[in-house]
């Protein structure tokens, strides 16, 4: 089975400070993913990375980076968090393809809180 | 850009009937696949089911079934005898072909009433 696994399940930070939030997957996937999860919202896209060190921004990018140095590895990195940040945030991966039918597999979530 | 509606926010239903979750989508594409995600109070999403524009049967799991009409461009989860276990937050998502980002609906709370 696919695993994706976040580095944290509860986070908590202060205003201002450079948040780092890990995410690993053990399947060989070219696809992650980043989304926010908000209620009454869905999830949103923030970033998405096809291959190492490559990059595409997604729906909500303002206040993120994101950095992926290894292929099983993509990390989402908060510059100056700030309180409209607080939010579940959603790490997956995915095989590259044409194919349509390949589904997302998802960590279990970092719920982030911004003080 | 494509577009995912899930109309119903919240939904009960009785232990061992079945429930529709209702979802429309918005796309000028012809090839695209569509997923339903379950995601239970502890957080994690689990993919459940899917359908490509292409396919011609309606797609079944168990005891999820997909009820995919494309003309009116919806594909609705029936969930049969529903399960206490089966209480949790359901995402429509889609996928265009050829793309690698899937747009998510906003999602519905189904609650399983004993």
């Amino acid at each position: 089975d696919v695993k994706v696994t976040q580095s944290s399940r509860y986070l908590v930070k202060r205003t201002g400070e450079k948040v780092f939030l890990e995410c690993v997957q053990d399947m060989d996937h070219e696809n992650m993913f980043w989304y926010r999860q908000d209620p009454g919202l869905g999830l949103r896209l923030i970033y998405f990375s096809y291959d190492v060190k490559m990059k595409e921004k997604g729906d909500i990018p303002e206040g993120y980076s994101v950095s992926r140095e290894k292929k099983e590895r993509f990390s989402l990195i908060l510059e100056s968090a700030s309180t409209n940040q607080t939010s579940m945030y959603l790490c997956a991966s995915s095989l590259l393809g044409q194919e349509q039918n390949q589904p997302q597999h998802f960590g279990d979530g970092t719920r982030l809180s911004i003080l | 850009a494509q577009k995912i509606t899930q109309t119903q926010p919240g939904m009960f239903v009785q232990e061992k009937e079945a429930v529709t979750l209702d979802c429309t989508y918005d796309t000028s594409d012809q090839s695209y696949g569509l997923f339903w995600y379950k995601q239970p109070s502890s957080g994690e999403m689990i993919f459940l089911i899917y359908q490509g524009s292409y396919d011609e049967q309606n797609a079944t799991e168990g005891r999820y079934s997909l009820n995919f009409q494309k003309a009116r461009k919806s594909a609705n989860l029936v969930i049969s005898a529903s399960q206490l276990g089966d209480s949790a937050m359901y995402f429509c998502a889609m996928r265009p072909g050829g793309y690698q980002k899937v747009t998510f609906g906003t999602g519905t709370k189904l609650q399983v009433i004993p």
